[in-house]
């Protein structure tokens, strides 16, 4: 069946150091990779998306890789602040019987400590 | 200033009844969608909509329904059949199915 696990449903780390938030996937085979930020009691706001033929993207304290290989794509954050805490969502693109769609992960629950 | 809208943020529904909650974008996006999330649940996909008057079911469909008369409007009306409704409701919209999703701030509905 088809699955999308993200490492944990929460990470700590502290101010300052660099976060490692983890996605992989089974039976998918997606074109592209998104993710998403989302604030409690908000809606998600995109973030990046990374292409199958893309090994990496950065953005700001931002950088995405993703490994169609190992079914896997790492998102990090460099030099953490507080204000980085959030949950991130990965989605991946499912375009299976002809049906395009997102599909999310459960989340990642991020806290940067001061 | 372009986005979503959801009205109300806060729902409350009676036994028995159906309730409606709307969602607005002037971004001019084709599709549209809904989502609800549940606490370890992550989003799933109720129904989403590519073009105007046509909508598909998605993961979780029963007991909802949808209509999409105009590009820029898609509510969701949560019928008395959907016995466990309690949730957070997220619209979003994009230019293309699949492509990035802009999402609108919410609804999260309570039962009484």
């Amino acid at each position: 069946s088809q699955k999308i696990e993200q490492n944990s449903e929460a990470l700590n780390i502290q101010e300052g150091k660099t976060a490692t938030l983890t996605c992989n996937y089974t039976n998918y085979s997606p074109a592209y990779l998104q993710w998403y930020r989302q604030d409690p009691g908000r809606g998600p706001v995109f973030l990046l998306l990374i292409r199958e033929n893309e090994k990496e993207k950065r953005k700001e304290r931002l950088k995405v890789t993703f490994d169609t290989t190992l079914k896997q794509s790492l998102f990090h954050i460099t030099a953490s602040q507080p204000a980085d805490s959030a949950t991130y969502l990965c989605a991946l693109e499912n375009s299976g019987a002809g049906s395009y769609q997102l599909t999310f992960g459960k989340g990642t629950k991020l806290s940067v400590i001061p | 200033d372009g986005g979503i809208t959801q009205s109300p943020k806060y729902l409350f529904r009676k036994e028995g009844q159906n309730v409606t909650l709307s969602c607005e974008q002037n971004l001019n996006h084709d599709a549209m969608y809904w989502y609800r999330q549940d606490p370890g649940q992550g989003l799933r996909l109720i129904y989403y909509s590519q073009i105007v008057n046509d909508f598909q079911k998605g993961d979780i469909a029963e007991g909802y329904s949808v209509s999409r008369e105009k590009k820029e409007s898609f509510p969701l009306t949560v019928t008395s059949a959907q016995k466990n409704p309690t949730a957070f409701y997220l619209c979003a919209s994009s230019q293309g199915l699949a492509e990035t999703q802009y999402f609108g701030p919410g609804t999260r509905l309570l039962v009484l």
